[in-house]
């Protein structure tokens, strides 16, 4: 059964870091792609970042360029998303996705159950 | 940018429900559909543009080439009545997303 479970939301003050965690069961990720989308309350869906599937290319939303970073570990299985200088505007659930192949068809065919990030002072 | 309309549409189990989505330049038949209820992710349902996705009943069909692209549920089930989010993967970074389209029960 795929799986994949997102951890390290919380709270921040802006300006502060986070890093979410993604870890997949059912799969091997290395045969997979894999993104980060980000839903902010009572929003719609806004797609955050890309890796494929040996971490080489590497692609952001444009408001976090410089900010975000995605890296991957395919020896356990995760893909990570590193956060820094995050803003009111970062707030949302964070969803980690599996792309259908592994440089991006850009298909998401599993989803996490998210992990909610709040920045507030 | 992807415009979805329209924002709620409101009806009865068993009706048609048709849902739009529109892309501000061609991106050929490179458009999906999910389907996302409270609580939950969303949920892949269609991808390019008319090829369901597995598992996902018949009832669901979707149509549209270029720029016009429609969801056809063509007999509203109860577990139906969620929100609906169009995508299009013809030109990016980034991905985008439309709006959604709220289907709630009249």
């Amino acid at each position: 059964q795929v799986q994949l479970v997102e951890s390290g939301g919380g709270v921040v003050q802006p300006g502060g870091s986070l890093r979410l965690s993604c870890e997949a069961s059912g799969f091997s990720v290395h045969n997979y792609a894999l993104h980060w989308v980000r839903q902010a309350p009572g929003k719609g869906l806004e797609w955050v970042s890309f890796i494929q599937y040996d971490g080489i290319n590497q692609y952001y939303l444009a408001s976090v360029k410089g900010r975000f970073t995605i890296s991957r570990d395919n020896s356990n299985n995760s893909v990570y998303l590193q956060m820094n200088s995050l803003r009111p505007d970062d707030t949302a659930v964070y969803y980690c996705v599996r792309d259908l192949g592994k440089v991006g068809t850009l298909r998401f065919d599993a989803w996490g159950q998210g992990t909610l990030v709040s920045v507030s002072s | 940018v992807l415009t979805q309309s329209p924002a709620t549409l409101s009806l009865s189990p068993g009706e048609r429900a048709t849902l739009s989505c529109r892309a501000s330049q061609d991106i050929n038949n490179l458009l999906a559909w999910y389907q996302q209820k409270p609580g939950q992710p969303p949920r892949l349902l269609i991808y390019d543009s008319s090829n369901r996705a597995p598992g996902i009943p018949a009832r669901f069909s979707g149509s549209g080439s270029g720029t016009d692209f429609t969801l056809t549920i063509s007999s509203l089930e109860p577990e139906d009545f969620a929100v609906y989010y169009c995508q299009q993967r013809s030109s990016w970074p980034p991905l985008t997303f439309g709006g959604g389209t709220t289907v709630e029960m009249k």
